[in-house]
């Protein structure tokens, strides 16, 4: 069965310094991982997402993630944080063969900016 | 940019009333799915539709949960008779294809059930 561990429920860096938000994943099959983040009284939206071509993925607002495989990790990163960057943030995974499309979430990380 | 657009953006009820959540999707998308987050907690799959079934259901997803795509393009969650346990941010969520190409999700029916 799939699942995905999101390490750490609260991240609080300063403004300007890297954001690190951990993400470890099982699948029995490849997956297709992706990143989403909510901002207060909002929905889901996509930050980023990996689909088997590129490791390294590029997604919204200067946010990037790297699968790897041996370590089974998709961690999001980004070099500077802004004070808009203060939001829920959740992993979720999803089968890459013959699936519903379920996706399977993180308990979310929070993450606070501070000035 | 296209939105999945959910109505209302918040409801109460009264444990054991009926309730509808209502869920337009993109125009051009084939697969549809409820997603729930209770406060403070993570969120969880509901079902998933595709060619006006279910393809896949969670646990969750009991005999008192319907979904109908009544007219082409509402997607509908029914919640026969609430438990104050239902009470939770429902999400609607569309996509044009499963898996790779990610879902854009809706801005969430908040239900509080009284």
């Amino acid at each position: 069965a799939q699942s995905v561990t999101q390490l750490g429920s609260h991240v609080s860096v300063s403004e300007g310094a890297l954001v690190l938000l951990r993400c470890n994943y099982s699948s029995s099959v490849p997956p297709y991982l992706f990143w989403y983040v909510q901002y207060p009284n909002q929905g889901l939206q996509l930050l980023l997402k990996y689909t088997s071509a590129a490791t390294l993925v590029k997604g919204i607002n200067g946010f990037e993630a790297e699968f790897k495989k041996s370590e089974t990790s998709f961690h999001l990163t980004k070099p500077s944080a802004h004070m808009s960057d203060a939001a829920e943030y959740f992993c979720a995974v999803s089968e890459s063969l013959g699936n519903t499309g379920k996706l399977i979430f993180g308990q979310g990380t929070t993450l606070q900016v501070k000035p | 940019e296209p939105e999945v657009t959910q109505t209302p953006s918040h409801q109460v009820t009264q444990m054991g009333q009926e309730v509808i959540l209502r869920c337009v999707p993109i125009s051009n998308h084939l697969y549809f799915y409820w997603y729930r987050q209770i406060l403070g907690q993570k969120v969880e799959f509901l079902v998933s539709f595709y060619n006006n079934e279910i393809s896949e259901k969670s646990e969750i997803f009991d005999d008192q949960f319907s979904v109908e795509r009544p007219d082409g393009s509402n997607f509908t969650l029914k919640i026969r008779s609430t438990k104050l346990e239902d009470s939770a941010m429902y999400f609607c969520a569309s996509s044009r294809q499963t898996g790779k190409n990610g879902y854009t999700f809706g801005s969430g029916t908040r239900l509080t059930v009284v």
